[in-house]
């Protein structure tokens, strides 16, 4: 069975551009879930989605914005990049009917904004 | 304020050492996981504790939970070079909303 799967694995923008990530979560997970992590340290939880609705977002600025789309694959968007915003985003997907809920990661993907 | 509060932030050993690794909070959890990240790569779980004083063993390292379910540790018996990673504690809150700890980075030293 396939993993979360994040594409890209990394990517280069400047300050001011836009950044789309993107996310396929396991095969019957219906929530996924965005979270940002910078210089190795803990995860800052991003945005959640579940059943293609916004469950509930972070501490961020609107410009981190996104989606969950039918097949439950999710984007998540950045727009009017800054220096701050180089980090490994990570995508974690669950099944929402599981009780003692357990998140599966994908590798992640490096954004670097200079 | 982080909802979970690791402590050591960072742990430098030598092979052959045991340590204990921290994970609390004021929240009542339904349950805790515990990951491990190796550099460049996504969090892997490691276990689930579900009942409140359990104890789960996974060869060298044993987790446990508090009675009240507020707090878990992370006992590491004979460390060694491959345990060196960002340890990582997490529970779900608010239906399925998860919170992760602020992350315990270890070192082991041959």
């Amino acid at each position: 069975e396939a993993g979360v799967t994040q594409s890209p694995t990394h990517l280069i923008k400047t300050r001011g551009q836009q950044a789309t990530l993107r996310c396929s979560p396991i095969s019957g997970h219906t929530s996924v879930y965005w979270y940002q992590q910078a210089l190795g340290l803990g995860l800052q939880f991003l945005l959640w989605y579940d059943e293609g609705e916004e469950r509930n977002r972070g501490n961020f600025p609107p410009r981190f914005s996104g989606r969950q789309f039918p097949n439950y694959s999710s984007e998540l968007n950045v727009n009017a990049l800054e220096l701050e915003d180089s980090a490994l985003y990570l995508c974690a997907s669950s099944h929402r009917g599981r009780v003692t809920g357990e998140l599966f990661f994908g590798e992640g993907s490096r954004l670097t904004v200079l | 304020t982080q909802l979970l509060e690791q402590s050591p932030q960072f742990l430098s050993i030598q092979e052959g050492e045991n340590l204990t690794v921290y994970c609390n909070s004021s929240s009542v959890f339904s349950s805790l996981q515990w990951y491990r990240q190796e550099p460049g790569e996504g969090p892997v779980l490691l276990v689930t504790v579900v009942t409140g004083g359990e104890v789960k063993k996974l060869k060298r390292l044993t987790f446990q939970f508090g009675d009240a379910r507020k707090d878990s540790s992370l006992h590491i018996t004979a460390a060694q070079p491959g345990d060196t990673g960002l340890y990582l504690c997490a529970g779900p809150l608010d239906g399925n909303q998860f919170y992760f700890g602020t992350g315990t980075s270890l070192t082991v030293i041959p």
